[in-house]
């Protein structure tokens, strides 16, 4: 079965970085996109931008370009996220899903990854 | 960016109801609309994409309709776990923007 397992919580200072992992498993990897999508506590979903697994190519939201950087790593099938500089109002979970081609919905999701940004 | 918007915000609704979520886009996305459910402390779950079209294992109370720029979620029939919030997201236009969400909880 499909499985996206994300790594642990993090709790990181202002101005440094983190950087959460997504392994996937229970399909071809190469055969979708990961997209990244974070949820500040008790707020809604924002999307952060997407990978393609098969050729690396990223699309970020505007917002977090020039601090944020999508990965893969197709011998171990994970996919990764880095946001750098860090500020309190990056505190959220984060969380990995699957995006299918064509309708680009996001299927199955992982676990979600609490980053909290405190001094 | 195409702004989504969602109505209403939250509703009450009891066991058994028809219950309608609108979610509107501000520019036409023809029907690059998906549908979301999420339950509290728990991540996101795919209800519909394609503004119509039932993701697998989803019970069939659930449909969605809609094209361009107005969509609508209905559950017919609302059973107990359907009480969650609920989030509509374009796909048709990078960023891949999500509405603010309707709560359904318990009248």
């Amino acid at each position: 079965q499909v499985q996206l397992v994300q790594s642990g919580a993090e709790v990181k200072k202002p101005g440094a970085s983190v950087k959460v992992s997504c392994k996937a498993s229970g399909y071809t990897f190469t055969s979708y996109g990961i997209s990244w999508v974070r949820q500040a506590p008790g707020q809604g979903l924002e999307w952060m931008g997407w990978i393609s697994a098969y050729n690396g190519n990223t699309n970020y939201a505007q917002k977090l370009q020039g601090r944020v950087t999508m990965t893969t790593d197709t011998s171990t099938s994970t996919a990764y996220m880095e946001l750098r500089s860090l500020r309190s109002d990056d505190t959220a979970v984060y969380y990995c899903a699957r995006e299918v081609v064509v309708w680009r919905n996001l299927d199955y999701w992982g676990q979600g990854t609490l980053v909290t940004v405190s001094s | 960016d195409i702004q989504m918007t969602q109505s209403p915000s939250s509703l009450s609704a009891s066991v058994g109801d028809r219950v309608t979520i609108t979610c509107r886009a501000s520019q036409s996305i023809s029907d690059f609309l998906n549908w979301y459910q999420q339950k509290p402390g728990k991540g996101p779950k795919l209800l519909i994409f394609a503004a119509s079209s039932l993701q697998s294992g989803v019970p069939s109370r659930f449909s969605g309709s809609g094209s361009e720029t107005d969509f609508t979620l209905t559950i017919s029939n609302l059973q107990p776990e359907d009480f969650a919030t609920y989030y509509c997201q374009q796909s048709y236009s990078i960023p891949f923007t999500f509405g603010p969400g309707t709560k359904v909880d318990i009248k």
